[in-house]
C-alpha cells in the first residue's frame, strides 16, 4: 500500500527565504505527482504536476523535483512572499485513474 | 475553482438520517472523485467515476454511495450517518484521468453529524 509522508509538519520563516519543503512516497510505482496548496477553509489548489518520466517542473517562483528511484519529491518555493502562508500537499498516483494518495501537508508560514 | 460547485456548504444532520452532497461542474470533465478529509488521516478517496454511469470505490467507501446520472453532477449519499463521517468532503474533476491531467478541487462541504 502506497504511503506519503511529508516533513516536516509545520515550518515557519521569514519572508524573502528560499525554502523546500519534502514529500516522500514507498511504492516508486508511481503514474504521477501533484503539488496543491490548500488555504484555511478552502479546497485545494493545483501547483504543479510532474509525470513519471519527468524529473522536474517549474511554475513562477515555484520548482518542484521527482526522483522515483528515492521515492523523493521536493517542492522549491524562491523568494517567500507572506502571500505563499499556506498548507502544501504533496500526493501521488498509482497506475490509471488518478487515484491520489495524499500526504498529510507541511502548513507553511512566512513571517513579515 | 475550475467550475465546480459543491452543496450545500455546511450541513448538520443527525445520527441515522440519509444526506446527500452534490458536486456540480461545469467543466465537461470526464473524472469525477469524492475525497474526505480528517486531522490524522489527511485526504482519503471515497468513490470515483470515470463517466455517466461509470463508479468505483475508494479507500473507504463503506457507508457511502454515488451515482452519476450526467456528466456534470456527482452524488455522495451517505445511506444512514454517523458520528464518524463527520468530516470536510471534497468534490475534485479531471479531464481525462491521465497522467498529464490534474485535479482540480471544489471547496468542500463541512459535515457534522451528532
Amino acid at each position: 500500500k502506497q504511503e506519503v509522508t511529508q516533513i516536516p509538519a509545520a515550518l515557519s520563516v521569514p519572508e524573502g527565504e528560499n525554502l523546500v519543503l519534502n514529500c516522500s512516497f514507498t511504492d516508486s510505482a508511481i503514474y504521477n505527482l501533484q503539488w496543491f496548496r490548500q488555504d484555511p477553509g478552502k479546497g485545494l489548489t493545483s501547483l504543479l504536476l510532474i509525470q513519471s518520466s519527468q524529473r522536474e517542473q517549474t511554475s513562477g517562483r515555484l520548482n518542484a523535483s521527482l526522483d522515483k528511484s528515492s521515492g523523493r519529491s521536493t517542492l522549491y518555493i524562491a523568494a517567500s512572499q507572506p502571500g505563499d502562508s499556506a498548507t502544501y500537499l504533496c500526493a501521488v498516483s498509482g497506475q490509471g485513474a488518478q487515484k491520489l494518495v495524499f500526504g498529510q501537508g507541511t502548513r507553511l508560514t512566512i513571517n513579515p | 475553482d475550475a467550475g465546480i460547485t459543491q452543496s450545500p456548504r455546511h450541513k448538520v444532520t443527525e445520527t441515522g438520517t440519509p444526506v446527500t452532497l452534490r458536486c456540480h461542474q461545469t467543466e465537461n470533465h470526464r473524472y469525477m472523485y469524492w475525497y474526505r478529509q480528517d486531522p490524522g488521516h489527511g485526504l482519503r478517496l471515497i468513490h470515483y467515476s470515470y463517466g455517466v454511469k461509470d463508479t468505483d470505490k475508494g479507500e473507504v467507501s463503506d457507508g457511502y454511495s454515488v451515482s452519476r446520472s450526467k456528466t456534470e453532477d456527482f452524488l455522495l449519499t451517505l445511506e444512514s450517518a454517523t458520528s464518524s463521517q463527520t468530516s470536510v468532503y471534497f468534490c475534485a474533476i479531471s479531464l481525462s484521468g491521465g497522467a498529464d491531467s490534474p485535479l482540480h478541487f471544489g471547496n468542500g462541504t463541512r459535515l457534522t453529524v451528532t
